[in-house]
């Protein structure tokens, strides 16, 4: 069984462009979470999804950012006009059912 | 959920026990205790958890106090691939909600 899939592993981006993460649960899990890491802190919450429904997205900053799990196809996190601000390592869990979550091996973003 | 509170960093002998502690005074009657570490800038990996009675799996073994105020994480032999940020983390069990990583304990096995 195949861990949490994320990629790209490294992505760089100049300042306006967009960036698009995408993440690929465990088979069977219908629970995935997006988390942010800046250098030197711990994981941030962001956003929790199932297939198709957002639960809880009160760590997402308000604008610019946007998450979606559709039906069929990895959860993406979509960060509109990239600031260097959003420089950090974003990594996704999956959970069969809300309890333990497994981690992907992020990705990072850097933004020019 | 509940706050905890751990050591910034601790060293540990390579082959002996690490025991890492954590603190969580106002956990409540549903909130489970949680374990993950990252090894350098990997994805947090998933440890063990517990309600109130100890539990053991094949990484580590998690002592919970009787009034459920503190825990131990125990790695039985420490290597020095367990070299990590060790996260204690408290949250209502199966919930789905997030988890709140602090800054963690620093563990530094030495050969």
């Amino acid at each position: 069984n195949a861990g949490v899939m994320q990629n790209p592993r490294h992505l760089v981006r100049r300042r306006g462009q967009e960036a698009r993460l995408r993440c690929s649960p465990m088979k069977g899990h219908s629970h995935v979470y997006w988390y942010r890491q800046l250098p030197e802190e711990g994981l941030k919450f962001m956003v929790y999804l199932q297939k198709e429904n957002i639960i809880d997205e009160s760590g997402m900053p308000k604008e610019r950012f946007s998450a979606e799990f559709p039906k069929e196809g990895p959860s993406i996190l979509r960060i509109q006009q990239v600031v260097r601000g959003d420089s950090a390592a974003y990594f996704c869990a999956s959970s069969p059912r809300g309890a333990e979550q497994f981690f992907g091996p992020g990705t990072r973003l850097t933004v020019l | 959920d509940a706050k905890t509170t751990q050591p910034t960093s601790m060293d540990c002998a390579e082959g002996r026990a690490a025991n890492l502690p954590c603190n969580h005074s106002t956990i409540s009657g549903n909130e489970y205790v949680y374990w993950y570490r990252q090894i350098h800038s990997q994805g947090p990996q998933y440890i063990i958890h517990g309600l109130k009675n100890n539990e053991t799996n094949e990484m580590a073994s998690l002592i919970i106090t009787e009034d459920r105020k503190s825990s131990t994480l125990i790695l039985p032999h420490a290597t020095l691939r367990d070299t990590a940020v060790y996260y204690c983390i408290v949250r209502v069990g199966n919930t789905g909600n997030q988890f709140y990583f602090g800054t963690g304990t620093s563990l530094t096995v030495i050969p």
